[in-house]
């Protein structure tokens, strides 16, 4: 089983939805967790960091589930810059080192 | 104050050739991280750093090497190019636990 796990898409959807994506990881030991926007071709860049209350910023929520071990992002009012591929990032746990998902695809349609 | 920097950006070889890849941080970060993408893959670590003098293997080390001599920069070296490990490199730095930032990303190709 992969450590942190995402589901790869592509999500399509228009203008306008509501999207959300879920990422699970393994270890209970985690400690921080984090989404990442990847444009293509494009370094990764920090979306937001997910806190164990949930956090808001703006059209974004991200969400902590501690007891099933995922975290979530929901997207609101999609907009066509929102195309990208967002990434789940999962650290802690007896180290610092950082674990990535695979990321999951975006794609927002007129 | 420039964040992490990678040179080159872009790079082609031939097989057996060498090269090395310099990141640069100037955010005073403990932790550096190499990074290979591969399309339709996600982010593979090959080799980290907790702090100057230090490096450790991630989870695709084989046919790299890297050296952290001064805590801001963390090369990265090809010593035998082969084109499995034609990719794009990202670089990343970070204080333990915290938001990692990245570099731009080198395009390697190998012929």
């Amino acid at each position: 089983r992969k450590e942190v796990e995402q589901d790869p898409g592509p999500f399509n959807v228009p203008e306008g939805a509501t999207v959300a994506f879920n990422c699970t990881y393994s270890n209970s030991a985690s400690q921080s967790f984090f989404w990442y926007r990847q444009d293509c071709r494009k370094e990764p860049k920090l979306l937001m960091s997910v806190y164990s209350s949930g956090n808001e910023d703006g059209r974004f929520t991200a969400q902590l589930n501690r007891a099933s071990q995922y975290i979530s992002l929901l997207i609101r009012d999609s907009k066509l810059s929102d195309s990208a591929t967002y990434l789940c990032v999962v650290n802690g746990g007896g180290s610092y080192i950082p674990t990535f998902g695979r990321g999951t695809s975006l794609i927002v349609h007129p | 104050n420039a964040g992490v920097t990678q040179t080159p950006k872009f790079r082609v070889l031939k097989t057996g050739q060498s090269m090395t890849l310099l990141c640069a941080q100037d955010m005073n970060h403990e932790y550096m991280y190499w990074y290979r993408q591969d399309p339709g893959m996600g982010l593979r670590l090959i080799h980290y750093s907790v702090g100057e003098g230090t490096t450790a293997k991630g989870e695709v080390p084989d046919g790299y090497n890297v050296s952290r001599l001064k805590k801001q920069n963390f090369l990265l070296g090809l010593e035998s190019a082969a084109p499995s490990q034609t990719s794009v490199y990202f670089c990343a730095s970070s204080y333990a636990g915290t938001q990692q930032f990245f570099g731009p990303g080198t395009r390697l190709t190998v012929l």
